[in-house]
């Protein structure tokens, strides 16, 4: 599968507390992204970590990258119940000047209100 | 700003038969991306274009796939003899790349997809 992956599959919290999801890819990388998605509908960017970054902070988003392991973490802190989607991260790779983004499988949040 | 903006929204088709789609980035978008998705599942890149030339394509466009951008503009994707496999979301995507420069902050902007389904 080209695909990346990301845990948990599925997470359900309660308005107010934190919700952290975590995503994996194979190949290195010029920078990461997190995607929502609400159901049915399109992606929206969410925030962009560059490959020479550890950490970076959007509002209630935080996203941290692990370059050696590989790896990426999202954290969306006081979660509301606007924040239930699907989220995905997303790799970006180069190769001889082309660019291209593999996804993650993606986490289902749900927000309990 | 319009957003991206792709045409049908949805498309129920018989097995056997072509279907096209349009994508329409936003304007000054130098860059062009198809993906499909699956229930369940995250986009799976398909091709993507830099202005009307297509650079990539993945081993998951079979040969009856076929992605164009005559005009460095819209970009249509199309499929023949439908197969039902191929029912999923396609979705475009668009970004304005800034050169070569390996740290550039390109972000993909999406349109709300198609849904094919292939009956």
């Amino acid at each position: 599968s080209q695909q990346g992956e990301e845990d948990p599959q599925a997470l359900s919290i309660q308005e107010g507390e934190n919700a952290t999801m975590n995503c994996s890819y194979k190949t290195s990388i010029n920078n990461l992204q997190w995607y929502r998605q609400n159901s049915g509908r399109g992606l929206v960017h969410l925030i962009l970590i560059r490959s020479n970054e550890r950490e970076k902070h959007s509002g209630r988003l935080r996203v941290t990258l692990d370059t050696s392991k590989k790896s990426s973490s999202l954290l969306i802190t006081a979660s509301r119940a606007a924040d239930t989607a699907s989220y995905f991260c997303a790799s970006q790779t180069e190769t001889s000047g082309t660019y291209k983004y593999i996804f993650g499988t993606g986490t289902r949040l749900k927000v309990l209100a | 700003d319009t957003g991206v903006s792709q045409d049908p929204r949805h498309k129920i088709t018989k097995r056997g038969q072509n279907v096209t789609f349009r994508c329409d980035p936003i304007s000054e978008h130098n860059r062009l991306y198809w993906y499909r998705q699956t229930l369940g599942q995250g986009p799976e890149f398909l091709t993507y274009f830099q202005n009307e030339a297509q650079l990539e394509k993945s081993r998951l466009l079979s040969d009856r796939f076929s992605a164009e951008r005559p005009k460095g503009s819209f970009s249509t994707l199309e499929i023949q003899r439908t197969e039902q496999g191929d029912s999923a979301m396609y979705l475009c995507a668009s970004s304005r790349s800034g050169g070569t420069l390996r740290w550039i902050q390109e972000t993909q902007y999406f349109g709300p997809g198609t849904r094919l389904l292939v009956l």
